[in-house]
């Protein structure tokens, strides 16, 4: 059964500085998602992305994020400059266009985020 | 804006019993799509089952079903002849269709432990 990839599955960075978090969709979707869960809480909506272009985004999207889909398969988002608050798991998602199930995302397995 | 409640923290079942998790959603949307997901220790998202609002009739899959009453904004998971793989976190989660923009918006999450 095709399934959605994510890397690195954990991530270790210092603040400020860049990092780039991995998905792979599943091949034949054309509406990708990044969510981020910070734990112990609700999982919360970043992004979503259709046709090249961020079709919707949450608050929590601002100007350090930034997403891409730079060949054929890979989807990336990306933080700028890392807070300690970015710290989180970051889950990828995608969905396809037609039947049967055009709105249902699947996700990833997620990158767990540590900031120190 | 979508509001999605799951009032119950933390359940627990026997072994192969019945359990029922609740969730209330706040909508004025009449087309939209209503999700459970499964969050393992793993903390991987797995969907559960899915049902669109305008179906009346309850989704089912296998041990997993849903009592959706579209008029009430509840949409509660029957989980049945629970195992002990069913032990995770499970979220609630509502999206509007694609051309509505269609994030999901998740539940606080019922923490469900079955025991053996």
């Amino acid at each position: 059964e095709p399934e959605v990839t994510q890397t690195p599955s954990h991530q270790v960075t210092q603040m400020g500085q860049e990092v780039i978090l991995r998905c792979v969709p599943i091949s034949n979707h054309l509406y990708f998602y990044w969510y981020r869960q910070i734990l112990g809480q609700k999982v919360e909506f970043l992004v979503s992305f259709y046709n090249n272009e961020i079709s919707e985004k949450s608050e929590i999207f601002d100007d350090q994020f930034s997403v891409e889909r730079p060949d054929g398969s890979n989807f990336t988002l990306k933080i700028r400059s890392t807070k300690l608050e970015d710290s989180a798991m970051y889950f990828c998602a995608s969905s396809e266009e037609g039947q049967p199930s055009p709105d249902t995302q699947y996700f990833g397995p997620g990158t767990r985020l540590t900031v120190l | 804006a979508q509001t999605v409640t799951q009032s119950q923290p933390e359940m627990s079942v026997q072994e192969a019993e019945t359990v029922t998790l609740s969730c209330t959603y706040d909508t004025s949307e009449n087309n939209y799509y209503l999700f459970w997901y499964k969050q393992p220790p793993s903390r991987q998202m797995i969907l559960v089952i899915r049902q669109e609002a305008y179906k009346q009739q309850n989704a089912t899959e296998n041990r997993f079903s849903v009592n959706f009453q579209k008029a009430a904004k509840s949409f509660s998971l029957k989980i049945s002849d629970s195992q002990l793989g069913d032990t995770a976190m499970y979220f609630c989660a509502f999206s509007r269709p694609k051309n509505a923009g269609n994030m999901l918006t998740f539940g606080g999450g019922t923490r469900l432990m079955v025991k053996p």
